[in-house]
């Protein structure tokens, strides 16, 4: 079985703090992406990469930023977080397989910002 | 531009009655398509996929879409609702040009009544 985890289900965090959201895949998956999902807006990309040290941008990247150092791992870092941000986060991952290959998620973080 | 839209955001049926929950796209190229479950704090789950072989998919849980071209429509069926169906349903389209990112729908929440 495929599995993505995500370092926590839950977080709090205050305005300004430098917030990580760490994700890691088993299954040796060149593509991985963070979404951030709210209510009636579905499921908005934010950054995905296509192998390690490969980054881009998605529908909503700005304040956030993400490091590929390893292939199994993608880090979504919130450089001064904001009561904006608020939000599930959820990483995804896809081995490069072609445009049918479905994405793998994880659990989902919720994170809330004070 | 592609893009996917699911009409009602809330969904409510009896246990026992026929599920429909519905999807249109808007793509200048054929699509592929997907229906994701999410249970109450999980991740997402893919439940079918339609990648241009047969227009009628069968899934998981009992669940099937028919793609239809002409109607640019990939509406999510179950004959029989069951209380464990109580979720959040999206579709979503896998961008053509770009390399397997998804554009999700909105959402739709399914009740389902005893």
């Amino acid at each position: 079985d495929v599995k993505v985890t995500q370092s926590s289900r839950y977080l709090v965090k205050r305005t300004g703090e430098k917030v990580f959201l760490e994700c890691v895949q088993d299954m040796d998956h060149e593509n991985m992406f963070w979404y951030r999902q709210d209510p009636g807006l579905g499921l908005r990309l934010i950054y995905f990469s296509y192998d390690v040290k490969m980054k881009e941008k998605g529908d909503i990247p700005e304040g956030y930023s993400v490091s590929r150092e390893k292939k199994e791992r993608f880090s979504l870092i919130l450089e001064s977080a904001s009561t904006n941000q608020t939000s599930m986060y959820l990483c995804a991952s896809r081995p490069h397989l072609g445009l049918g290959g479905e994405q793998y998620f994880g659990p989902g973080t919720r994170l809330t910002v004070t | 531009a592609q893009s996917v839209t699911q009409l009602g955001s809330h969904v409510s049926v009896s246990e026992g009655a026929l599920v429909l929950l519905r999807c249109n796209y808007s793509s200048s190229v054929p699509p592929y398509l997907f229906w994701y479950v999410q249970y109450p704090n999980q991740g997402l789950q893919l439940l079918l996929k339609y990648t241009s072989a047969a227009t009628l998919v069968k899934g998981i849980n009992g669940f099937e879409a028919e793609f239809k071209k002409s109607e640019t429509s990939f509406h999510l069926t179950k004959p029989s609702a069951h209380m464990s169906d109580a979720a959040e349903y999206f579709c979503a389209v896998t961008l053509y040009n770009q390399g397997g990112k998804l554009i999700f729908g909105q959402g739709t929440e399914l009740s389902v009544k005893p």
